[in-house]
């Protein structure tokens, strides 16, 4: 079982629809991290929030919109997709970003098709 | 720069027979090792990690790795593999650059197992 949760397990949309990823942890960790999937690839970083704020952002189209209401959510907002933008979308939660002795615990996805 | 290699894309073993999935990494200084395993539609789940101290970690599953600092090395061993192992693995390390601190990802090895 995993301790992060992510909502939906699947996702279709078309390129003009608006939809939203959602994830939970409640280990009570204060950094929060947005992947992408594609198959048969690496997980590719996204966002990464520290303590609330967002802390990294890997150049990532604005068509993606990280928010993290509190401590233990994180969404992320899709507008305006592109067929391309099929993926596994992983959220992640570790104890510290800044601490490097703190591994990853990952949610098992959302699984976004774009149409 | 940082990296992860992992050499092998495929791997195929029969039930029972040992494994050892290889993992380099070029780091400056003294690494944070990780290995993850992902099943089909699922997220990645921590198998092990290293940071210090004894280099020949105990993991879940029946799983251990031994970091080699003179072979920039990590690899992932079992000593008997059951049907259920078949996987992709993925390797990481994690990192600073520029103050940021980041997990770089190896591109994964896929495991069959036999029957």
């Amino acid at each position: 079982d995993t301790e992060v949760t992510q909502t939906p397990k699947h996702l279709v949309m078309g390129m003009t629809n608006k939809k939203s990823l959602k994830c939970e942890q409640h280990m009570g960790h204060r950094a929060m991290y947005w992947y992408k999937q594609k198959a048969k690839k690496p997980p590719e970083l996204m966002f990464v929030y520290s303590y609330e704020k967002l802390s990294i952002n890997e150049s990532v189209p604005s068509r993606f919109s990280p928010e993290c209401p509190n401590s233990s959510l994180l969404n992320l907002h899709l507008h305006a997709l592109q067929p391309e933008d099929s993926a596994l979308y992983l959220c992640a939660s570790s104890q510290d970003v800044q601490g490097l002795n703190s591994p990853l615990h990952f949610g098992n996805g959302t699984r976004l098709t774009v149409t | 720069a940082q990296s992860v290699t992992q050499p092998d894309i495929h791997i195929t073993v029969s039930e029972g027979a040992s494994l050892e999935l290889r993992c380099n990494y070029s780091y400056g200084a003294t690494p944070y090792l990780f290995w993850y395993v992902q099943s089909p539609g699922q997220g990645l789940q921590l198998l092990l990690k290293y940071f210090s101290g004894d280099t020949l970690v105990q993991g879940i599953k029946g799983f251990e790795a031994e970091f080699k600092r003179s072979q920039s090395s990590f690899n992932l061993r079992k000593p008997s593999v059951h049907w259920s192992d078949a996987a992709e693995y993925f390797c990481a390390v994690g990192s600073i650059t520029s103050g940021t601190y980041k997990y770089i990802f190896g591109t994964g090895t896929r495991l069959k197992v036999l029957a």
